[in-house]
């Protein structure tokens, strides 16, 4: 079964501020997530990446299969992205088809 | 597209009172995920189905926990006998794809059903 574990658990930050949101997990996968989740449950799918990086708007999502390591990257944060930031994983090896979630990161972003 | 829908959105209840949740995917999804989330913790893998297929169950869900899809499109997950313990947010989430995760789609995500035991 694999392990995700994301750093740092809470993050406050001024807005403006480059934030830096990391994910690693412990064996191979197919595909990693980053998603976003606001107050009340709703979450949103940011990135889905196995290899290399992307980008959208002031988000950047990287990958290093390599290292079993991914960061979420958001350049000049503003207070609506004030949010919990999930990396799940879908493991390669088979078994369920399901994602494997970290506990999430809780960012606030001040004004 | 109207995105995945779960109903209800909050649901109260007494312990040991069967609840029943519905979620209805993204209609041209083929495979539709439950999860379940408690305070604090991420998300948790519970069942997945393929079409009306059930091909995964997690060893979370026990046998007071059974989800149908019949006609592949909606789905119920029913908890009877609840408990304490199953107080959570349970999330739906649908996705396009073939066979079994040989390809990657991303999870589309309902707002999800807070079940609180009284």
């Amino acid at each position: 079964k694999n392990e995700v574990e994301q750093s740092p658990q809470n993050l406050t930050a001024q807005e403006g501020e480059f934030i830096t949101i990391n994910c690693s997990y412990s064996v191979g996968i197919s595909a990693l997530h980053w998603l976003q989740q606001h107050p009340g449950g709703g979450i949103v799918s940011l990135f889905m990446l196995s290899s290399g990086k992307k980008k959208h708007g002031r988000l950047i999502a990287t990958i290093n299969i390599q290292e079993k390591h991914s960061s979420l990257h958001i350049t000049a944060s503003h207070p609506r992205d004030s949010a919990v930031y999930i990396c799940a994983v879908k493991d390669s090896g088979g078994g369920a088809d399901g994602l494997t979630f970290g506990k999430g990161t809780h960012l606030i972003i001040q004004p | 597209d109207t995105g995945v829908s779960q109903n209800p959105r909050h649901k109260i209840t007494k312990r040991g009172q069967n609840v029943t949740f519905r979620c209805d995917p993204i209609s041209e999804h083929n495979r539709l995920y439950w999860y379940r989330q408690t305070l604090g913790q991420g998300p948790e893998f519970l069942t997945y189905f393929q079409n009306e297929a059930q091909l995964e169950k997690s060893r979370l869900l026990s046998d007071r926990f059974s989800a149908e899809r019949p006609k592949g499109s909606f789905s119920t997950l029913e908890i009877q006998r609840t408990e304490q313990g199953d107080s959570a947010m349970y999330l739906c989430a649908s996705s396009l794809g073939n066979y079994r995760g040989r390809d990657n789609q991303p999870q589309h995500f309902g707002d999800g059903t807070r079940l609180s035991i009284l």
